[in-house]
């Protein structure tokens, strides 16, 4: 069953422009990482954020999260055309269980 | 090699064959998954293992989904009587630990035709 549900399901934006895409969870988070998709192909990992951690930055992207909303944010600022990707969010399924269960993910449209 | 490497990269199989697909992970990774992506879609988590046991095989769809891992490296994913639902763009990973994330293949794209 899926941990985390991506929102919005697509986003186009201009160069330049912030993107905002958000995770919602159903149960406690564990870590949640963030991950970018390219032509349908293999996943990069972009950044993870700990259970106990409000938010984390790398270089321009920035994660939030907020346990009590279950909820994260990742956000890229300036955006480019070449963020043009899906991003999806993932968690462990808990219990100690080593699965990572992954979203449907966000379909992200950067415009020259 | 420096990431996971996974072969073939495309693979066109007649409906009723047998297919396998490999997996090669980054050295040391004791980890390795399977995961399955349909068009336009979420992983769907196939297999886990640690080492060459597979603790959590829950995700495999039917008995005609078979992975097995030898030498705590290669992996081969073996589906037996393809039929056209298993046409997807099947995707291994494998980690060293939680904190570092999994590092993805490129995934082989399958079409039973």
């Amino acid at each position: 069953s899926q941990q985390g549900e991506e929102d919005p399901q697509a986003l186009s934006i201009q160069e330049g422009e912030n993107a905002t895409m958000n995770c919602s969870y159903k149960t406690s988070i564990n870590n949640l990482q963030w991950y970018r998709q390219n032509s349908g192909r293999g996943l990069v990992h972009l950044i993870l954020i700990r259970s106990n951690e409000r938010e984390k930055h790398s270089g321009r992207l920035r994660v939030t999260l907020d346990t009590s909303k279950k909820s994260s944010s990742l956000l890229i600022t300036a955006s480019r055309a070449a963020d043009t990707a899906s991003y999806f969010c993932a968690d462990f399924q808990g219990g100690g269980s080593e699965k990572l269960v992954f979203g449907k993910g966000t379909k992200l449209t950067v415009n020259p | 090699g420096a990431g996971v490497s996974q072969s073939p990269s495309n693979k066109v199989t007649e409906k009723g064959k047998d297919v396998e697909l490999r997996c090669d992970p980054i050295s040391g990774h004791t980890a390795l998954y399977w995961y399955r992506q349909s068009l336009g879609q979420g992983l769907e988590f196939l297999i886990y293992f640690q080492g060459n046991s597979a603790p959590d095989k829950s995700g495999l769809p039917s008995d005609r989904f078979s992975a097995e891992r030898t030498g705590g490296s290669v992996s081969t994913l073996t589906i037996q009587r393809t039929q056209q639902e298993d046409s997807a763009v099947y995707l291994c990973a494998s980690s060293v630990n939680r904190v570092d994330g999994y590092t993805f293949g490129s995934g082989t794209r399958l079409t039973v035709v």
